[in-house]
């Protein structure tokens, strides 16, 4: 079963890049690779998926290698707004149940 | 608007009492879950849907039932709440993409 790992906290400062990377190990070929976004008090918000290669749309992109075994969250120039809980989630495909597996989250602070 | 909601927000029982959180969804999603949020845990999966009549158990569903007799709704149940319950409970649908609810925190005395 696929379980994930990444960094429990990481610090930055407002317009630098921030590239959070989560290991997933025993991802089948049709498994997705989903990351969210967690502010406190609130249900976990989508931010980017990706199956392979790289993802991008307005907010992040998602690199992923060739052999899946891990994934890149990059967030460029980053706010102050986006100090939050990020984490990614491997999700099982359907013919495997959907179940979904979360990582411990990577909790990022962003100083001015 | 699109939207998970959950119902209670916030609530206090004691052990033993049998308590239900209610789940909805407006999106005629097939998926539907429900999560626990701890520190230092993160998010565990409770139970899922794949569809109507059909649940499965996550990696913690000891201590819960749901149930989901129609698509729009997934209520979760605990029968006899015990303190280790204690905790941030998030429903969601959708396999992809995941729509979160706004939480229900569970306090069991």
């Amino acid at each position: 079963l696929a379980k994930t790992t990444q960094p429990i906290s990481m610090d930055s400062y407002e317009g630098q890049e921030v590239n959070i990377t989560c290991s997933h190990n025993n991802i089948a070929t049709n498994d997705y690779i989903t990351w969210y976004q967690q502010f406190p008090s609130q249900g976990p918000r989508f931010i980017i998926q990706g199956y392979k290669t790289k993802v991008t749309n307005e907010v992040a992109s998602l690199f992923i290698p060739a052999d899946r075994k891990s994934s890149t969250l990059s967030l460029p120039r980053v706010s102050l707004s986006d100090t939050a809980v990020y984490y990614c989630l491997v999700s099982l495909g359907e013919d495997q149940g959907g179940k979904l597996i979360f990582g411990q989250g990577t909790e990022l602070s962003v100083k001015p | 608007e699109a939207q998970v909601t959950q119902n209670p927000r916030y609530l206090i029982t004691v052990t033993g009492k049998k308590l239900t959180v209610t789940c909805s969804q407006n999106m005629n999603h097939e998926y539907m879950s429900w999560y626990r949020q701890d520190p230092g845990l993160g998010l565990r999966q409770i139970y899922y849907s794949m569809n109507v009549e059909v649940t499965d158990k996550g990696d913690v569903p000891e201590g819960y039932k749901v149930s989901r007799k129609e698509k729009r709704n997934f209520p979760l149940i605990l029968e006899s709440p015990s303190p280790n319950q204690t905790s941030l409970y998030f429903c969601a649908s959708s396999l992809q993409s995941q729509y979160f609810g706004p939480g229900t925190r569970l306090l069991v005395l």
